[in-house]
């Protein structure tokens, strides 16, 4: 059984950093073709795809994003971790970490995170 | 380009046929994934590849692709199908995702 738990804080202040953890189980990262995905979603609006990190530890950055984001597994404690640094107000959104890539076949429950002073 | 478009709402009414549709260039190079969200839910995977659904997915739900149009529909609508539904693809490098806008559907 395949289960993702995104977890960090709820409430950031404007320019701080965020980061976010995902603990998942069912599967490994040290498996060939495991990837492991964040997607956030601001409130009322679209998805958008943030980052990916390969078992082989290759890692994918959004082209809008990529000089804020950093992406990082822990394969012993089936971890993967995104930091977001220089947080905004319009960074506000449900985060969500997923299995996979194309497709991304299994979802955690989502984070809210609000930015805010 | 590397985005794809949604018609923002579509309505069908129960039981009939709905096809809800994502436009894309990426599409001529690669198939489409098609998520469900309820309110207050994460996505969940409803179509990918060329028409594969996911073990749990009823199957009135079906995909299909022609050139830069990826489609998604839904046979004999069903009042818990009523959701947003959002469009994925790899962009034009094939390393990178973008997801449509979404469209909402209301079951009449």
């Amino acid at each position: 059984q395949v289960t993702l738990k995104e977890s960090g804080p709820a409430l950031v202040k404007p320019t701080q950093t965020l980061t976010l953890t995902c603990t998942f189980s069912g599967f490994s990262l040290s498996t060939s073709a495991m990837r492991v995905s964040w997607i956030r979603q601001p409130p009322g609006k679209a998805l958008e795809w943030l980052a990916r990190i390969d078992w082989d530890d290759d890692k994918f950055y959004s082209t809008s994003l990529k000089t804020r984001l950093t992406i990082s597994k822990d394969t012993s404690k089936n971890q993967v971790v995104l930091t977001m640094t220089n947080m905004d107000p319009v960074d506000t959104a449900t985060y969500y970490c997923a299995r996979g890539y194309d497709p991304f076949d299994f979802w955690g429950q989502g984070t809210l995170v609000t930015v805010s002073s | 380009s590397s985005e794809l478009t949604q018609d923002p709402a579509v309505s069908v009414a129960l039981g009939q046929t709905v096809r809800i549709t994502c436009q894309g260039d990426s599409l001529r190079s690669y198939y489409a994934g098609w998520y469900q969200q309820k309110p207050g839910q994460a996505p969940l995977l409803v179509i990918y590849g060329k028409n594969n659904r996911p073990s749990g997915i009823p199957d009135r739900f079906s995909g299909s692709s022609s050139g830069n149009t990826a489609s998604l529909t839904i046979t004999g609508a069903q009042a818990e199908d009523e959701a947003d539904y959002y469009c994925h693809s790899r962009d034009s490098s094939g390393d990178h995702v973008v997801f449509g806008g979404g469209t909402k559907l209301t079951v009449l």
